[in-house]
């Protein structure tokens, strides 16, 4: 069975400066791979996913992210934090094999992004 | 991307009532889920609404407790049933775009607090 893990409920960052916000996942075969970010009282919204080919994948609002298959990583980055990334950052898995758990898509505890002006 | 509708947005219930959210898709999509995002929590997916069979729920749902429909492609319902406090979630029906690699698409979601 998949599994992700955000090992840090909080994440601080001064306006300006690069932001990280970790993620280590587990499938029993290959992995696809997503971020997304959740605003007060909305809904998710994707902001990028890693499917296969280059590592380092682009997203929206400037956002990267790092496929690192050794380390089982999906570290989402961004060179210049804002105020308004202020929000709840969600990775999530889903295993490429259909046949294992199908097509469902299982979320991390999700990581609250608070960057100060 | 598919533009997910649902009703209703919020609603307080009171204990031992049943609630229906309705999520409406504005394209037809093979794949809709539904997922329980708990206060200050993950999500857990309830379970994946099958056209046209019964849904295949995840470990620790039931369908006498959250009976699913989905009738046709863009279409689904999910009911609350016997609701007790600890109902008191979001509710968020989602899709995914292309089945093969496709992320998620997520409705609004439906806030219920159970009294």
């Amino acid at each position: 069975a998949q599994s992700v893990a955000q090992p840090e409920d909080q994440v601080n960052v001064a306006e300006g400066n690069p932001l990280t916000v970790k993620c280590t996942y587990s499938v029993s075969g290959n992995p696809y791979l997503f971020w997304y970010v959740q605003y007060p009282n909305r809904g998710l919204q994707f902001l990028l996913k890693y499917i296969t080919g280059d590592n380092l994948v682009k997203g929206s609002y400037g956002f990267e992210a790092e496929f690192n298959k050794s380390q089982t990583s999906f570290h989402l980055k961004k060179p210049s934090a804002l105020v308004s990334d202020s929000a709840l950052y969600f990775c999530a898995v889903r295993d490429a094999h259909v046949g294992t758990g199908g097509f469902k898509t299982i979320f991390g505890a999700g990581t609250r992004l608070f960057v100060k002006a | 991307s598919a533009v997910i509708s649902q009703k209703p947005s919020r609603d307080i219930c009171q204990r031992g009532t049943s609630l229906t959210i309705q999520c409406q898709v504005d394209s037809q999509v093979t794949m809709m889920f539904w997922y329980r995002q708990q206060p200050g929590q993950s999500l857990t997916l309830i379970a994946t609404a099958n056209q046209g069979s019964e849904a295949t729920y995840e470990s620790g749902f039931v369908i006498d407790k959250f009976p699913i429909s989905r009738p046709n492609l863009t279409f689904s319902t999910l009911t609350v049933s016997n609701m007790s406090p600890e109902d008191s979630s979001i509710y968020l029906c989602s899709v995914v775009d292309s089945p093969n690699t496709g992320e998620l698409f997520f409705g609004e979601g439906s806030r219920l607090t159970v009294l």
